[in-house]
This record gives structure tokens, C-alpha cells and sequence, in this order.
């Protein structure tokens, strides 16, 4: 069974630091596109980064320059550090999986974490 | 950047009725588009991917359709166990992928 645990949110001052842990048990993070999406309160998901099996990673518009993800294999483990933070940043956030479906070329987040909540206030 | 428009907002249907819920792109994603189900205070769980497949242990009273950039959820029978937000999620050309602004199925 897979299981994501992230942890390490808190409450941050504006144009803090704030480093996001999620580690992994049932799956090898560095086999697999593990990714971070985030829910602000009562708001929708939005995706915010993804590291690839090949080490390659990726991050939207909005948090680009500032957040960055990283793996520690040792640990079977996936970061986000997250630096300058905003009030706009205040989230839930959850890792995830994405998994390859080659029959159909498909990818989907089949595994999540529970979250891990992240307010930025003075 | 691909946008998704989920419709409508909120869904008001009774226990044992159909639900049909819309997921539009801004332009095609072939059927590159996965939906979720989020129940309060819980994390995402996938339901659909490739547009119409259901994921591991989904009932088969979900069933997506759909391609390009018209899609559909549809729920043949509400059980009291579906009320929650349900969201769409292209993953063509991906990243960034994007994700719909979520339809809330509530009880009528």
C-alpha cells in the first residue's frame, strides 16, 4: 500500500522560509514523477510543482523563483523549500504521485498525502 | 496554459438521482483529462482517468466521457457516500497541469 506523509507546515511571516517534507512508503519516489499541489481555504487545487524519475523539475508561474523540489533517495523522500513566501501562498499542501498508464498514455495523481497546512501572516 | 471550466458550481440533487457534471478546455486535450472527488477535510481521490477509465476500486456508477475539449462526469445514482466537490484535470502538454474549478454535489 502506498502512503504519503508530508510534513513541516507552519505558520511563516511574510518573505519567509518554510521546507516541506513528504515521505514515502509503497513506492520509490526516485522511480516515479512526484508532484506538490496546494489548496488555499475553501479554494479549488492548483498544482505547483513536479520532479521527474529523471531528476528534471518543473513549477507554475506563481511560485517560480522561489520554490524549489528536491529529492533525497536515502530517505525515499520529496522536498519543497519555499522561500519569499506570500500570504497568497497560505495552503494546504499535499504531494502526490503521478502515475503512467501506458495502455493509454494517461498520468493521474493516484496517490496523495493528507496535507500539510502552511499560513503566511505577520 | 491550458484552462478547465468545471459546470455548474454547486449540483443540488437527491439521493438516488443522476448527477452530471461538465469539464470544458480551453482548447483540446484529446482524453488526456482525469476527475477527483474531494470530501471535506480529505485529500483528492481519483476517480476517472483517460477521460473515461475508471481508477482501482471506483464503483461503476462513475463514468466520464467525452474528448477534445467537452467532458462529462456522470454519477447514474447518487449514494450518500458522493456528496463532496469533484474536480477535472487535463494533463496534455503537461506542465503545468491544470485543474478545474471544481462542481460541489450537494443534497437536495
Amino acid at each position: 500500500e502506498v502512503q504519503l506523509v508530508e510534513s513541516g507546515g507552519g505558520l511563516v511571516q511574510p518573505g519567509g522560509s518554510l521546507r516541506l517534507s513528504c515521505g514515502a512508503s509503497g513506492l520509490t519516489v526516485s522511480s516515479n514523477y512526484m508532484t506538490w499541489v496546494r489548496q488555499a481555504p475553501g479554494k479549488g487545487l492548483e498544482w505547483v510543482s513536479v520532479i521527474y524519475s529523471g531528476g528534471s523539475s518543473y513549477y507554475a508561474d506563481s511560485v517560480k523563483g522561489r520554490f524549489t523540489i528536491s529529492r533525497e533517495n536515502s530517505k525515499n523522500t520529496i522536498f519543497l523549500q519555499m522561500n519569499s513566501l506570500r500570504a497568497e501562498d497560505t495552503a494546504v499542501y499535499y504531494c502526490a504521485r503521478v502515475a503512467y498508464y501506458p495502455s493509454s498514455g494517461s498520468f493521474a495523481l493516484d496517490s496523495w498525502g493528507q496535507g500539510t497546512l502552511v499560513a503566511v501572516s505577520s | 496554459e491550458i484552462v478547465m471550466t468545471q459546470s455548474p458550481a454547486t449540483l443540488s440533487v437527491s439521493p438516488g438521482e443522476r448527477a452530471t457534471l461538465s469539464c470544458r478546455a480551453s482548447q483540446s486535450v484529446r482524453t488526456n483529462l482525469a476527475w477527483y472527488q474531494q470530501k471535506p477535510g480529505q485529500a483528492p481521490r481519483l476517480l476517472i482517468y483517460g477521460a473515461f477509465t475508471r481508477a482501482t476500486g471506483v464503483p461503476a456508477r462513475f463514468s466520464g466521457s467525452g474528448s477534445e475539449t467537452e467532458f462529462t462526469l456522470t454519477i447514474s445514482s447518487l449514494q450518500s457516500e458522493d456528496f463532496a466537490v469533484y474536480y477535472c484535470q487535463q494533463y496534455n502538454n503537461w506542465p503545468p497541469l491544470t485543474f478545474g474549478g471544481g462542481t460541489k454535489v450537494e443534497i437536495k
